[in-house]
């Protein structure tokens, strides 16, 4: 597509509720990530896929966030028993070539806002 | 650890120049970007910076030192349009990259 897509732009979730994100990057876009952004902060590294590997989840805050890309297009964030802590901003991210592409410049979705009550 | 310092906010005024100022502390340097993010939108691609020096691109630019760990976004001829949060990030060794807090720009008529 044009642009990045995600999907829900806004999810509501009780607490212990399961939610999953939904992400479409740009057709042929080898990169993939996955940020948090809290209110008034920079966008927080959650995990990296590089076409359908996951090379780098070292940012996901616990075993409750899984993320995944089978076919190397769409991915999906999951999040299991959602807490309070997890309200953000989930952005995703994707980008032509590899991180050590040089000048490797991500294109952003428009984020998916998170709100567990 | 891993560090980017950038003021919270900063107001200008409509037709002026700003610069926004970004130092870094990181594990290896990849590489420097700007991107400007409008309250409740994607955060958009602004500059790249690899070598020190001036990139200048239309009224935008963006300036490198790597000795100092520091750079800067000059924004001229301020609209009202560039009223959002500028954000800096640095690729480190492992070619991660580190984001800054954002700076909030308003812009008064």
């Amino acid at each position: 597509g044009a642009g990045v897509s995600q999907s829900p732009r806004y999810k509501v979730a009780k607490r212990g509720q399961d939610v999953a994100l939904r992400c479409d990057p740009i057709s042929g876009h080898v990169s993939l990530f996955w940020y948090q952004q809290a209110l008034g902060q920079g966008p927080e590294f959650l995990t990296y896929f590089q076409n359908e590997a996951q090379l780098d989840k070292s940012g996901l805050p616990s075993d409750r966030f899984f993320a995944e890309r089978p076919e190397g297009s769409v991915s999906t964030l999951k999040i299991q028993r959602t807490q309070q802590e997890d309200s953000a901003v989930y952005l995703c991210a994707s980008s032509l070539g590899g991180v050590d592409s040089g000048a490797n410049v991500l294109t952003f979705g428009a984020g998916s806002r998170l709100t567990v009550l | 650890g891993q560090n980017i310092d950038q003021p919270t906010e900063m107001t200008a005024t409509e037709g002026a120049i700003v610069q926004i100022n970004c130092t870094y502390q990181t594990s290896g340097f990849n590489g420097l970007f700007w991107y400007q993010q409008h309250a409740g939108e994607a955060p958009t691609f602004l500059s790249y910076n690899v070598l020190d020096g001036l990139e200048e691109k239309g009224r935008f630019s963006s300036f490198l030192s790597r000795s100092k760990g520091y750079s800067y976004l000059l924004l001229k001829e301020l609209q009202m349009k560039d009223s959002a949060s500028y954000l800096c990030a640095v690729t480190d060794s492992n070619y991660q990259l580190i984001w800054g807090a954002g700076t909030k720009l308003i812009i008064k008529p």
